[in-house]
């Protein structure tokens, strides 16, 4: 969904470096998420936020910190990347309700 | 724990056959239900949603059922196209989960020309 992007699309990095991943969006939505896929598996859900000042843990949550710098971007970042954390990430945004919208995914791979 | 998952990882079909894509859920007190699909190198896109307060819901080819008794939703796709090839995923919520998404592990949907 070109409302919520993603950057960058891939990364690769090596073990004990600090990367952010970053999100937008443009639809003007309250909360945000991070979530990691890994093959075969569903979504997980990492961090989220529901406002500026509104941070909470998710399932997995160790090893990740975030950002909410505006109601419009939500960064992810891991403090020393390690292999087990290459994956797929995702950041989606929702109102009120329950559906959530996401973007086109950032592509992390730890050497 | 509460969970939500899928009865088949692949499903294949022929070209404009129907497909059916089930998923089971194991909390009782989820009462909203969406599917999303997922194709290759994209993020989940919202398909179709459906309360707790109804048994069935239909989309532009799309139709979803919600059996409360059995706790199981299926999601019908009429007319099976090629660019329906993707992952299904399933996910639900309820006030006793924060309104939070709970996601399936998803089913992959082959279409055979």
């Amino acid at each position: 969904d070109a409302d919520v992007t993603q950057t960058p699309r891939n990364r690769i990095t090596k073990t004990g470096k600090r990367i952010m991943l970053e999100c937008s969006q443009t639809k003007g939505h309250d909360r945000m998420y991070w979530y990691r896929q890994d093959p075969g598996l569903g979504l997980r859900l990492i961090y989220y936020s529901f406002d500026v000042k509104d941070i909470n843990k998710g399932e997995i949550s160790d090893g990740y910190s975030v950002s909410r710098q505006a109601q419009a971007k939500f960064s992810l970042s891991l403090e020393s990347a390690i292999p087990n954390q290459t994956a797929l990430y995702f950041c989606a945004t929702s109102d009120h309700r329950e559906v959530q919208y996401f973007g086109a995914g950032t592509r992390l791979s730890v050497l | 724990g509460e969970s939500v998952g899928l009865h088949l990882p692949t499903l294949s079909v022929q070209e404009g056959d129907n497909s059916i894509i089930n998923c089971a859920y194991s909390n009782s007190a989820s009462d909203y239900f969406i599917w999303y699909k997922q194709e290759s190198g994209k993020g989940p896109q919202f398909i179709i949603d459906i309360r707790s307060n109804m048994d069935k819901r239909q989309g532009q080819r799309v139709t979803v059922l919600l059996n409360k008794t059995v706790k199981h939703l299926s999601l019908q796709i009429a007319a099976t196209q090629p660019g329906d090839s993707a992952v299904y995923f399933c996910a639900e919520s309820g006030y006793n989960a924060g309104n939070m998404l709970t996601f399936g592990g998803g089913t992959r949907l082959m279409v055979k020309p």
